[in-house]
């Protein structure tokens, strides 16, 4: 039973406009949500992050939104470039119990910015 | 070296082999995990060691076996692996902190591992 669901395994955009990745969750107690990044034959990288008392978290070109009541958040890339092509995931925290900061991850979704 | 790194990059192993992973942190954290991606499946947790102690084992068989000897050094120990073990292991580090939770995850590149 996944607690993290990013339902869009690919996403393909044009140079210079919007990519919105998507992503929801089952769990109401995930505190903090991150998204990663990954080219092939590399790990993860940590892109941007959003903790659940803010509904919004920019960073240059990388905005997330989190929507608690509808327990989804979203990665807006604005604008795109095919430099940005790589898989994205999504990744929620939770501090209760005896898994202090443990992710529980998505299975990505391979974003395919086209020149 | 900077980063997270891991060796292997590549390892194929028949299933009556023993190998270790191993993962080496030149970050100073004093947190680092196991994860396996299989193809088509999300990143899975299999371990945690929090200050070289273990935090955290996520019902993992014990045909893998991890050892943290030091902060900055993380192995996992295979042996007789079944071929649906074959998957991508990564090892990632954070801060670390007694009592706290970490934020963000630093990841290495993965051994990709197949299992014959």
């Amino acid at each position: 039973d996944q607690q993290v669901k990013q339902n869009s395994p690919s996403l393909s955009v044009q140079e210079g406009r919007i990519s919105i990745l998507n992503c929801d969750y089952t769990n109401s107690m995930f505190d903090y949500f991150l998204w990663y990044k990954k080219y092939p034959a590399e790990g993860p990288t940590f892109l941007i992050s959003i903790s659940s008392i803010k509904d919004k978290n920019e960073d240059g070109r990388f905005t997330v939104f989190l929507n608690k009541s509808a327990k989804h958040l979203s990665l807006h890339i604005v604008p795109s470039q095919p430099g940005d092509s790589a898989v994205y995931f999504c990744a929620a925290r939770t501090d209760y119990g005896g898994s202090q900061g443990n992710l529980i991850f998505g299975k990505g979704t391979k974003l395919s910015v086209k020149p | 070296e900077t980063g997270v790194t891991q060796t292997p990059r590549h390892l194929v192993m028949g299933m009556t082999n023993k190998k270790s992973l191993k993962c080496e942190q030149h970050l100073g954290h004093n947190a680092m995990y196991w994860y396996k991606q299989s193809a088509k499946k999300p990143l899975e947790l299999m371990f945690v060691y929090n200050f070289k102690e273990q935090t955290e084992n996520n019902s993992v068989p014990s045909r893998f076996s991890p050892e943290c000897p030091n902060s900055s050094h993380l192995f996992l120990h295979l042996h007789t692996l079944q071929p649906e073990d074959s998957a991508l292991y990564l090892c990632a580090s954070s801060q670390g902190q007694r009592g706290a939770v970490d934020n963000e995850q630093f990841f290495g590149p993965g051994t990709r591992l197949t299992v014959l």
